[in-house]
């Protein structure tokens, strides 16, 4: 298994300019989250799915942010319009469906807002 | 706040010795997990241990786990210069245990 994949790695951009994060899950996991990192705050959980459906997006810090996730491979994270302050990492990680299960977190995009 | 906070914030020790890291936790729970991460990586899990366990092993890995002071500790034994890395632990914040809230970790550096 390849695990979860996340692109692209690294994006750089302008402020204003919208920005899509992408993930791809292990197959056979029903849950997916996109965490937020950076030195300030840690990791926060910005949103997740189960079952393609979105549970909780509490985490989500404004408009400007929005997830989907048409199908059970695929979600993305959209930042329009990016501010300097998005700068972070994005993390994407999936579970499994069992009560005890583990996240697999993927790479992680690192991204900076100029 | 965040739900974990981890004891110390960063720790250097000279490889071989070993390496505590303490986690406390505010709500009930019914498991905790820890987990790694390297630099400029996303996080591995370690171990989960349950409510009703109070101490765990992987290989060099030994966890504790006292629910009635909220709190837990990983130990790692005859550390490597691999086993830097930031150590986080994590517990469930919904009743179903998908939604994990993470502490503020512990970076770990192993001395050569």
């Amino acid at each position: 298994d390849a695990g979860v994949i996340q692109s692209p790695r690294h994006e750089v951009t302008e402020m204003g300019q919208e920005v899509t994060l992408r993930c791809k899950p292990i197959s056979g996991h029903n849950s997916l989250f996109w965490y937020r990192q950076t030195m300030m705050r840690g990791l926060e959980l910005l949103i997740y799915f189960n079952n393609n459906v979105p549970i909780d997006d509490s985490g989500m810090p404004e408009d400007r942010f929005s997830a989907k996730m048409p199908n059970a491979s695929f979600s993305t994270l959209k930042i329009q319009p990016s501010e300097p302050r998005d700068s972070a990492v994005y993390f994407c990680a999936t579970r499994g469906s069992g009560r005890l299960e583990t996240q697999y977190f993927g790479p992680g995009t690192r991204l900076l807002v100029l | 706040s965040q739900q974990g906070e981890e004891d110390p914030q960063a720790l250097s020790i000279q490889e071989g010795e070993n390496a505590t890291m303490n986690c406390s936790y505010k709500t009930s729970i019914n498991n905790l997990q820890w987990y790694r991460q390297n630099s400029g990586r996303g996080l591995v899990h370690l171990i989960l241990i349950r409510s009703n366990e109070r101490e765990k092993h992987s290989g060099r890995l030994r966890v504790t786990l006292d629910t009635s002071k909220k709190s837990s500790s990983l130990l790692i034994t005859a550390s490597r210069a691999a086993d830097t890395a930031s150590y986080f632990c994590a517990t469930p914040t919904n009743f179903g245990n998908e939604k994990l809230t993470f502490g503020t970790g512990t970076r770990l550096t192993i001395i050569p």
